[in-house]
Order: C-alpha cells, then structure tokens, then sequence
C-alpha cells in the first residue's frame, strides 16, 4: 500500500520568499492534515481536510499560510512570504475519515528559511 | 485547552531494563491517548492507543485518568526501540494534540 507522499522533501528559502509544499494522500483517505514541527516540539496541526472542505484551520497563520484541497485528493501548503520562525519540518497525515483517529503520516519536508 | 506533558527529553536505559516514557495530559472531557512512534529515517507511525489495550513490541500503557497520566512501558528494553516517542491526545474534536517527545536510547 502507498503511502502518503510529500514533495519537496527539503527546501531552504530566504525571508520573504514564497513556498509551497504538496501533499497526496493514501487513495481513499477523506481526511488530510497539515501539521508544522518545529525542532524539539511535538507537530502541532495547522489545518484540517474533510474531503476538500476545511474542518479546522484555527492554528494557520492566514496572514502568510494559505492551504487548498480542490479535488478532495491532493493538497498544497503555502506560505507568502516566509519568517525566519517558518523553519520547521511539513508534515502531511491523513486517515480514512474524521472519525478514525488512527493518522498516517508522510515523510515531511524540511523548510529552512535563512 | 488540551494539553500533552512529556517531561522527559531524553531517556537512556541499558538492554534488557525496563523503560517508562512518562506521559501526563490535560484535558475536560473523555480523551482517546495515543503513543507515536518515529525511528531513525521514518515516518512518524501510531505504535499503540489506549482503547485499544494491546501490546505493540512489548510496549503497553494504561490510561490512569485519576493522575492524568498515559505512561508508555516496556519490561525488557531492546536496541531496535531506540526511538523518538511522541503522547498525543484527542477530544471532542477528533484532532491530535501532541507532546513534545522523548528520545529513547537502548545501550547495548
């Protein structure tokens, strides 16, 4: 079975650029996450899919991070323009629905912003 | 508020000793307690949940909610479980909230 895939697996940017990270899903799964961890912290959830309707986005800076999930399959994260404190590790998870708890994960990408 | 406590950093025991990741969490209602697991180049991967109340690679934890506590537990430590250890909760709202992690070392 795949998993969930991430691109890029890294990317180093400097202030004030633009990123975007994509996400896909294991096929199937109608609910995706996106979760920032910075070094030495737990992932904390930026935002959260129910097919390509947004169920939670209370923690997304919307000043600067922006998510969409138009076809209820793959899914973007970007950030325009990008702080020093963005650095952090992406990471996709999505699970079969909102109900099921258990969250697959993908591989993450390494944001480093200098 | 929801809230994951994990006191512990770093952690490192010998082979064969018994281990405790400690756990505490704060939370209002009924929380479902999770541990994640992440080896050394993985993926971040759910190793065992406690309404479940199985045994994954010899780890357990039981749910003591009059300590709020969720301890993961390990008789015999092995090399392979060196890890990063992560306690999540989640509420009402179905989302994970997690701790900030436990570095394991196994020692030979």
């Amino acid at each position: 079975e795949a998993g969930v895939a991430q691109s890029p697996r890294y990317k180093i940017i400097e202030k004030r650029q633009s990123v975007a990270f994509w996400c896909n899903p294991i096929s199937g799964h109608a609910t995706l996450y996106w979760y920032q961890q910075i070094l030495g912290q737990g992932p904390k959830l930026l935002i959260q899919f129910q097919n390509n309707g947004v169920v939670d986005d209370s923690q997304l800076p919307k000043d600067r991070f922006s998510a969409e999930r138009l076809k209820g399959v793959d899914s973007t994260l970007k950030i325009q323009p990008a702080k020093l404190e963005d650095s952090a590790v992406y990471l996709c998870a999505s699970s079969l629905n909102s109900v099921s708890n258990e969250q697959f994960f993908g591989p993450g990408t390494r944001l480093t912003v200098l | 508020a929801q809230r994951v406590t994990q006191p512990e950093k770093l952690l490192s025991v010998f082979k064969g000793a018994p281990v405790e990741l400690k756990c505490n969490y704060s939370y209002s209602g009924s929380p479902e307690l999770f541990w994640y697991v992440q080896y050394s180049r993985q993926r971040l991967q759910l190793l065992l949940r406690h309404i479940s109340r199985e045994s994954i690679k010899g780890f357990t934890a039981d749910l003591n909610k009059g300590e709020t506590s969720f301890h993961l537990k390990k008789p015999f430590a092995q090399e392979e479980d060196s890890a990063m250890y992560y306690c999540a909760l989640t509420g009402s709202a179905r989302q994970l909230t997690f701790g900030s992690g436990t570095q394991l070392t196994v020692l030979p």
